[in-house]
């Protein structure tokens, strides 16, 4: 089917706003991921969904980060009270089940925080 | 924790020529997975080719391929015939075979021109 498709694009937010990033997967892809990517680095992990089980938090930079698969498959990464540290592209993937499937990655959100 | 590095920022090569990639990893198990993904301009990440370090073949995938060296902790790409479609940031990236560790690990990318 389709890939892994992300909304918005581009964000743009002023610093203290709250923004809401969502992910749509591939289709019948059980597990879900998202990476960070600042200007001129390789991505970095933020965290990892099964189904709707958050798996791995362990990226996730402060507790104004939050995401949630609650039917286990569209995502939503949120973070509050933006700071212009947060201006990254945030790229979503997703693979069919294990360890061993590749990950697919969607085209991401560059969010800038003025 | 596992590292990538990636020591060329940038590379370039002309048209139709050859050109490797280096990618070098640190890492206490035996048992992983190595990716080479492309980022073209557009940022959708594409996977090159990927190799599993229980395997001594070095995986091929067309004008792609890698030279795994296990001991070495070294994991070089090759492209060969060199297209200007293959210009784009490229990165290395880690991924561990334990159960619980899905996500990849990856290098800062080097950005390769192909020139014309």
């Amino acid at each position: 089917g389709a890939g892994v498709s992300q909304s918005p694009r581009y964000k743009v937010a002023k610093r203290g706003q709250d923004v809401a990033l969502r992910c749509d997967p591939i289709s019948g892809h059980v597990s879900l991921f998202w990476y960070q990517q600042a200007l001129g680095q390789g991505p970095e992990f933020l965290t990892y969904f099964q189904n709707e089980a958050q798996l791995d938090k362990s990226g996730l930079p402060s507790d104004r980060f939050f995401a949630e698969r609650p039917e286990g498959s569209v995502s939503t990464l949120k973070i509050q009270r933006t700071q212009q540290e947060d201006s990254a592209v945030y790229l979503c993937a997703s693979s069919l089940w294990t360890n061993t499937d590749t990950q697919y990655f969607g085209p991401g959100t560059r969010l800038t925080v003025l | 924790a596992q590292t990538v590095t990636q020591s060329q920022p940038e590379m370039s090569v002309q048209e139709a020529e050859t050109v490797t990639l280096s990618c070098t990893y640190d890492t206490s198990e035996s048992d992983y997975y190595l990716f080479w993904y492309k980022q073209p301009p557009s940022r959708q990440m594409i996977l090159v080719i990927r190799q599993e370090a229980y395997k001594q073949q070095n995986a091929t995938e067309n004008r792609f391929s890698v030279n795994f060296q296990k001991a070495a902790k070294s994991f070089s790409l090759k492209i060969s015939d060199s297209q200007l479609g293959d210009a784009a940031m490229y990165f290395c990236a880690y991924r561990s075979a334990q159960g619980g560790s899905e996500k990849l690990v990856f290098g800062k990318g080097t950005k390769l021109t192909v020139n014309p």
